[in-house]
């Protein structure tokens, strides 16, 4: 079955350094998406991509970064960690602009 | 901008005891309505998508309506497994390129007791 693997799915760092969180699809979906789930809040986006060498910037994306260098891969990075960045990050892909999104599982974040 | 508000937050329920979770919303140029059921530890489940007042989708114990201004998930005879936070989204224009934007509401928390 199709799916869409996050890795690690827990990391504590701190602040200042640069972490950077996989995420590998197998649906061969062209788009992919970036969230935060913070308490209180919903899921907020990050960044997306609409195929390789695609990128653009979601409502919250200061200090974050990603690359699309092939269909199946988004990794995310935080340039330089800081501690408002402690979330919860999950990452989706979607075949068409008006479909669902299919999610991961998460990476659980904190930074010290 | 966009909102969506889901209500109640909480809610417990015994099983067999039928309720309904509210999603109200205000968008602009609504594209689609999403409904996604999310364990703890675990990323959201897709479970239904509507997309013009008057649908109606099924699936097991649930079932989702939508109206101009709110969608229901009814839960009919709820068993213990049907616990989980449901998580309500709308689809709208507004991203790069001519996607659609989702925005989340913050869920509703559901506990089915035996």
């Amino acid at each position: 079955d199709a799916e869409i693997t996050q890795s690690p799915r827990h990391k504590i760092t701190e602040t200042g350094r640069q972490v950077t969180l996989a995420c590998h699809q197998t649906w061969n979906h062209n788009n992919m998406f970036w969230y935060r789930q913070d308490l209180g809040h919903g899921l907020r986006l990050i960044h997306y991509s609409y195929g390789v060498q695609d990128t653009n910037k979601g409502e919250v994306s200061d200090g974050y970064s990603v690359s699309r260098s092939n269909t199946e891969d988004l990794p995310l990075t935080l340039e330089s960690a800081a501690s408002s960045q402690t979330s919860v990050y999950f990452c989706a892909s979607s075949e068409s602009f008006s479909g669902p999104q299919h999610f991961g599982d998460g990476t659980r974040l904190s930074i010290l | 901008e966009d909102q969506v508000t889901q209500s109640p937050e909480a809610l417990r329920l015994q099983e067999g005891e039928s309720s309904s979770l509210n999603c109200s919303y205000t968008v602009s140029g609504l594209r689609g309505l999403f409904w996604y059921r999310q364990d703890p530890g675990k990323g959201p489940e897709f479970l239904f998508t509507l997309y013009s007042a008057g649908e109606e989708k099924e699936k097991e114990r649930l079932k989702a309506t939508l109206t101009k201004k709110e969608s229901f998930l009814h839960i009919t005879a709820p068993k213990p497994e049907d616990s989980a936070t449901y998580l309500c989204a709308v689809q709208a224009p507004g991203l790069t390129g001519g996607g659609n934007k989702l925005t989340f509401g913050t869920g509703t928390q559901l506990k089915v007791e035996l």
